[in-house]
């Protein structure tokens, strides 16, 4: 167990549809990372925030947005979802702030788009 | 934006020590280079980060030659619990530092019985 706890587990949503998936980071950790997963782009770098703020934006579509709280959990909300959005969603936690550090993963969101 | 070349698959026996080499020619000043493991269905595992010369963790071991254009992943005396896919990352390690960081598609090792 990572101590990173994303919810929900499983989302299956049609297209057009709007989701909010959310991300509980480990005890600690100010930094919170955002990855899809998908067999035909592999893993992919979305967003990062650190203590609230954005620090690093990877490959994160228009469509898509993220936030954190002053609890440091943060959501990535996906809307005009389309059928290619159907993926595995990662969040991660570090202690640092820093693209390449030391980061835990949940356990992810399989997200369907049907 | 430093990009990484892995083998795509390897091949291993139980017991053996493993080496998986990743490539990155254009691995800048301030990158350091991470490795994590990935079982199916499941988020990456941090394994071990170097910035050279060589780290020796608990679970692995990790080579950086001086040029630092490539490093080594090395994994001893592996079991079946370790087949998985293995990336290796490059990046800056320090806060705001704006970019990518591409895992790519990863080293897939089966180990066999």
């Amino acid at each position: 167990d990572s101590g990173v706890t994303q919810t929900p587990k499983h989302l299956i949503t049609a297209t057009g549809q709007r989701v909010t998936l959310r991300c509980s980071p480990r005890s600690g950790d100010l930094s919170v990372y955002w990855y899809q997963q998908s067999l035909d782009q592999g893993l992919q770098f979305l967003i990062q925030y650190y203590n609230g703020e954005e620090r690093a934006k990877g490959n994160i579509l228009e469509r898509f947005s993220a936030q954190q709280f002053p609890d440091l959990h943060s959501e990535l909300n996906l809307s005009s979802l389309e059928l290619g959005d159907s993926a595995l969603y990662f969040c991660a936690s570090s202690a640092r702030d820093g693209l390449n550090t030391e980061a835990f993963f949940g356990q992810g969101t399989r997200l369907t788009v049907v | 934006l430093a990009k990484t070349t892995q083998p795509i698959s390897m091949d291993s026996y139980e017991g053996q020590e493993v080496n998986i080499t990743c490539s990155h020619n254009n691995i800048a000043t301030n990158d350091y280079i991470t490795w994590y493991q990935q079982f199916p269905s499941q988020g990456p595992r941090f394994i071990i980060q170097g910035y050279k010369t060589k780290v020796t963790n608990e679970v692995a071991s990790l080579f950086i030659p001086a040029d630092r254009k490539s490093s080594t992943l090395s994994l001893p005396r592996v079991s079946l619990s370790d087949t998985a896919v293995y990336y290796c990352l490059v990046g800056a390690n320090y806060g705001g530092s704006q970019g990518n960081l591409i895992f790519g598609k990863g080293t897939k090792l089966s180990v066999k019985p």
